[in-house]
C-alpha cells in the first residue's frame, strides 16, 4: 500500500546532540511537510517542500533544518536539541497540482525525547 | 492572525449515540477543509474533506457540514463506537496556502 513512513518511531537524544528524523513516501506526492506536535496540541507546521522548493514558516527556529534529496525522502535535522524540542514530529505529503490544495496524508510520527 | 478554533475541547458520548464536533474558523478566504482523527501515539488520519463550493458531504458514518455564512464546520459521527475515541482536528486551507489546524476535540465514547 502507498504510504508515508517515518523512522525511527521513537528517538532519544541528548541535550545539544544533533539528531535527524527521516520520512519517506511511496505516494509520489510533490509536497512534503514537517510538523511539530506537542502533547495535547495541534500540529504546528515547521516547513514544507514543494518539489525541490523549500518553504520555511516564519516562526520556525533556525535550529530546525530540512533536506529533500529526492521526491521520496525528506529529513528533519535538529542541530542542537533543547528540552523544549521534545515532541512528536509528523511528516505529511500531498499532491498539489496547479496550486490547488489537496488532502495531506500523515505518517505515524517520530516521538523525540531529549535528555 | 487568522485562526481555527473549536467550541468544545472535550466531548463524551454514549456508545451508539451520534456525535457532533464543531469547529469555528476565522479566515473567510479558506476554501478547503479537512477533518482528521488522531489516536494516541499515531499520526492524524484523514476522515473527510469538503470544499467551499459544497455545504455538506457524507462518508461512511460521518458527515461534514460547512456553513460559510458563520464560518462554521462540523463533523457528525453516526452511531458512535468505542473505536471512535480519539482527538479530532479540523484543518482549513485558504487557496494556495498551507493548512491551519484547530486546537482539537477529544472524543470519549462511554460504554
Amino acid at each position: 500500500d502507498a504510504m508515508v513512513i517515518q523512522n525511527p518511531r521513537y528517538q532519544v537524544t541528548q541535550f545539544g546532540k544533533p539528531v535527524t528524523l527521516s520520512c519517506s513516501q511511496t505516494l509520489n506526492h510533490n509536497v512534503m511537510y514537517w510538523y511539530q506536535q506537542k502533547s495535547s496540541q495541534a500540529p504546528k507546521l515547521l516547513f514544507h517542500y514543494y518539489d525541490k522548493d523549500f518553504n520555511n514558516e516564519a516562526d520556525t527556529p533556525d535550529n530546525f533544518q530540512s533536506r529533500r534529496p529526492n521526491t521520496s525522502f525528506c529529513f528533519l535535522d535538529i542541530r542542537s536539541p533543547g528540552l523544549g524540542d521534545a515532541a512528536m514530529y509528523l511528516c505529511a505529503t500531498s499532491r498539489d497540482p496547479a496550486g490547488i490544495q489537496e488532502t495531506q496524508y500523515f505518517g505515524p510520527g517520530t516521538r523525540l525525547l531529549v535528555l | 492572525g487568522e485562526s481555527v478554533g473549536l467550541h468544545l475541547p472535550t466531548l463524551s458520548v454514549q456508545e451508539g449515540d451520534n456525535s457532533i464536533i464543531n469547529c469555528a474558523y476565522s479566515n473567510s478566504a479558506s476554501d478547503y477543509f479537512i477533518w482528521y482523527k488522531q489516536e494516541s501515539g499515531k499520526g492524524p488520519q484523514f476522515i473527510i474533506d469538503i470544499r467551499s463550493n459544497m455545504d455538506k458531504r457524507q462518508g461512511q458514518r460521518v458527515t461534514v457540514l460547512l456553513n460559510k455564512t458563520v464560518k462554521h464546520l462540523s463533523l457528525q459521527i453516526a452511531a458512535t463506537q468505542p473505536g471512535d475515541s480519539a482527538v479530532y482536528f479540523c484543518a482549513e486551507s485558504p487557496l494556495g496556502q498551507n493548512f491551519v489546524f484547530g486546537p482539537g476535540t477529544r472524543l470519549s465514547v462511554l460504554p
